[in-house]
């Protein structure tokens, strides 16, 4: 069965720090993706990555950066972490653009910043 | 920009009843109408898609509705169960691959 891990369900954070949530997927996909979820504004995209070492920035990029050093990890790293960063967020991967393949989401990583 | 609308934004269901959730779209270059289904602690989940050359599709007690020409495209749920209590999403996609998500819906059914 497909399988996307994020590593932390909650986590707690000071304004300013540098945080990074880590996402592993077991699928062999090309394609990952970090989203936001906040109430009422539905799922945002924030960056995806269609190979290893490769990224696009999504709709709401600032203050954000990405990394993926090998195809199953997915990083996303808040560089100063800021209070409106305080949401959920959530990766996915799909295996092929372009395709109607599902995308496959994690549980979440629900981030306060304080 | 708000390129998808989908409501209502909440929906409370008896047991046995029919949910319908609406979701209305601007870009006609929208190619692929899927529905994602969200319970409480755990990423969406495909539930259904629709491609456009089709009017409707049904599995099991979840159908997509499509209608082209008003850009729109619903999910109806029959015969409602409290376990299908969870928030819905529609997310279009163009090219096969820029993904859009609505607001969601949060459905809950009373038993």
């Amino acid at each position: 069965d497909v399988k996307v891990t994020q590593s932390s369900r909650y986590l707690v954070k000071r304004t300013g720090e540098k945080v990074f949530l880590e996402c592993v997927q077991d699928m062999d996909h090309e394609n990952m993706f970090w989203y936001r979820q906040d109430p009422g504004l539905g799922l945002r995209l924030i960056y995806f990555s269609y190979d290893v070492k490769m990224k696009e920035k999504g709709d709401i990029p600032e203050g954000y950066s990405v990394s993926r050093e090998k195809k199953e990890r997915f990083s996303l790293i808040l560089e100063s972490a800021s209070t409106n960063q305080t949401s959920m967020y959530l990766c996915a991967s799909r295996g092929q653009l372009y395709s109607n393949q599902p995308q496959h989401f994690g549980d979440g990583t629900r981030l306060s910043i304080l | 920009q708000q390129q998808v609308k989908q409501s209502p934004q909440s929906l409370i269901v008896q047991k046995g009843g029919i949910s319908i959730i609406n979701c209305a779209y601007e870009n006609t270059a929208f190619d692929y109408f899927p529905w994602y289904q969200q319970f409480p602690g755990k990423g969406p989940a495909l539930l259904i898609a629709i491609r456009p050359d089709v009017s409707e599709k049904k599995e099991g007690r979840f159908t997509i509705s499509f209608n082209k020409s008003a850009k729109q495209f619903s999910l109806h749920i029959m015969d409602s169960q409290p376990g299908d209590s969870a928030t819905y999403f529609c997310a279009p996609l163009y090219n096969n691959n820029d993904m859009r998500f609505g607001a969601g819906t949060r459905l809950t059914v009373k038993p």
